[in-house]
């Protein structure tokens, strides 16, 4: 089965300053790539995803860049904020929604002002 | 946007007795749903595929004499928690697809067994 590692496991950054959380996959045959945040509690969000079409995509502060041929994939935060600190984890999925996501171990990331 | 709910939220039960922990799609039908167990400062582990209409489907290692599992409509899942022990306390959480690739969770629920 799939297989996501995930690095670092805590990242503590300035405010202001980037943070970078980077995941490896195993299996070639996954093709859907989602982000997390989630906050203590509370269920895990969206906030950005790729498919294997694509290299690089872009929401505000927030990019995420997939190198298919190396099977690794990277969360780009940009002038990081308070808000920002919370467990990042990334996912790998094959085929869809209908299939299931391999979740990485997560990051804890903590943004001091 | 599509809606999973849970309920309850957070359940304390005694240990050997049983919980009912529910997942609901509010806004959209799904055939299929998705249970995750999260202990803490963990990440989130795929326990079981809840099909409608046919068995769920348990990963390796998930009792499913324990978690029972029932997806009695298109938009109802239910987990059973039986006998539980203080080792199943946790975070669990459903999900549910909609569309090709986004799965929309629900809040989570909170287990803890004394």
């Amino acid at each position: 089965g799939e297989n996501v590692e995930q690095h670092p496991s805590t990242l503590s950054v300035q405010e202001g300053d980037s943070a970078v959380i980077k995941c490896t996959y195993s299996d070639s045959a996954s093709n859907y790539f989602p982000w997390y945040k989630q906050e203590l509690g509370k269920r895990p969000q969206l906030i950005i995803d790729i498919r294997s079409n694509v290299g690089e995509k872009k929401d505000q502060r927030i990019a995420v860049t997939l190198n298919k041929t190396a099977k690794h994939f990277s969360l780009h935060i940009t002038e990081t904020q308070p808000e920002d600190s919370a467990v990042y984890f990334c996912a790998a999925s094959m085929s869809g929604g209908y299939s299931t996501l391999t979740f990485g171990k997560g990051t804890m990331l903590l943004v001091s002002p | 946007g599509a809606v999973v709910s849970q309920h309850p939220s957070w359940v304390i039960c005694k240990s050997g007795t049983s919980v009912k922990i529910e997942c609901r799609s509010l806004d959209f039908q799904a055939t299929t749903m998705f249970w995750y167990r999260q202990f803490p400062k963990q990440s989130l582990m795929l326990m079981a595929t809840s099909n409608e209409g046919s068995k769920a489907t348990y990963e390796q290692g998930v009792e499913k004499d324990k978690f029972l599992i029932n997806h009695a409509s298109l938009t109802l899942s239910t987990l059973t928690v039986t006998s539980a022990h203080p080792e199943d306390s946790s975070f669990y959480i459903c999900s549910a697809p909609q569309g090709a690739y986004e799965q929309y969770f629900g809040p989570g629920t909170r287990l803890t067994v004394t």
